[in-house]
């Protein structure tokens, strides 16, 4: 069965580094998603990205974030200047469609990010 | 906004036990339901879903009924395993983005 990729699974980083977040989505999937979770927090969304272009950004995603397809199957994160508060797991998901017909978003396993 | 809202956790039941975790919801619009599930170590699944009113999801055993009249989506199962020990989480989705509740953990004791 397709499933969404990411790596790392673990990235350990020093506070006002760049870090580079990977997803590969299902391959015939056109809609693709970033997603955070602080540990004991909700679920958050951050971005959507469809035909090469942000689709919708929640306020999280500010300008050290940067989302990016670099070639027909990956999906990056970039956040430039990482902190403390940047310290999450990371979710990246992708659909087929967009709209609310019930289209199913799938998920990745997720990268925990580490900011010291 | 909208929003989502689940019953605190975590939730202790016997092996066979009936199971509801209530989730009630506000939208302006006409949203989609979801249950995922997050089991220890690994990512979201989902679990089912329901796209109006009166739909009724199920998978597994668990189901769920997308009530209008009572904004509420409570996933039910009629009896538990070990194995369904997770995180249980409700969310909508009116556009883009998915919108979700606090999850609910699931621990079945034998």
């Amino acid at each position: 069965e397709p499933e969404v990729t990411q790596t790392p699974s673990h990235q350990v980083t020093q506070m006002g580094q760049e870090v580079i977040l990977r997803c590969v989505p299902i391959s015939n999937h056109l809609y693709f998603y970033w997603y955070r979770q602080i540990l004991g927090q909700k679920v958050e969304f951050l971005v959507s990205f469809y035909n090469n272009e942000i689709s919708e950004k929640s306020e999280i995603f500010d300008d050290q974030f940067s989302v990016e397809r670099p070639d027909g199957s990956n999906f990056t994160l970039k956040i430039r200047s990482t902190k403390l508060e940047d310290s999450a797991m990371y979710f990246c998901a992708s659909s087929e469609g967009s709209g609310r017909g019930g289209d199913t978003q799938y998920f990745g396993p997720g990268t925990r990010l580490t900011v010291l | 906004g909208d929003s989502v809202t689940q019953m605190e956790g975590p939730v202790t039941l016997s092996e066979e036990a009936f199971l509801t975790i209530n989730c009630t919801y506000t939208a302006t619009g006409y949203p989609s339901l979801f249950w995922y599930v997050q089991y220890p170590g690994e990512g979201l699944q989902l679990l089912l879903k329901a796209t109006k009113a009166d739909d009724k999801g199920s998978n597994k055993g668990f189901e769920a009924t997308y009530r209008k009249e009572t904004t509420s989506f409570h996933l039910e199962k009629g009896s538990v395993q070990v194995s369904d020990s997770a995180v249980y989480f409700c969310a909508l989705k009116d556009d883009y983005q998915l919108i979700w509740g606090a999850g609910t953990k699931l621990i079945i004791k034998p």
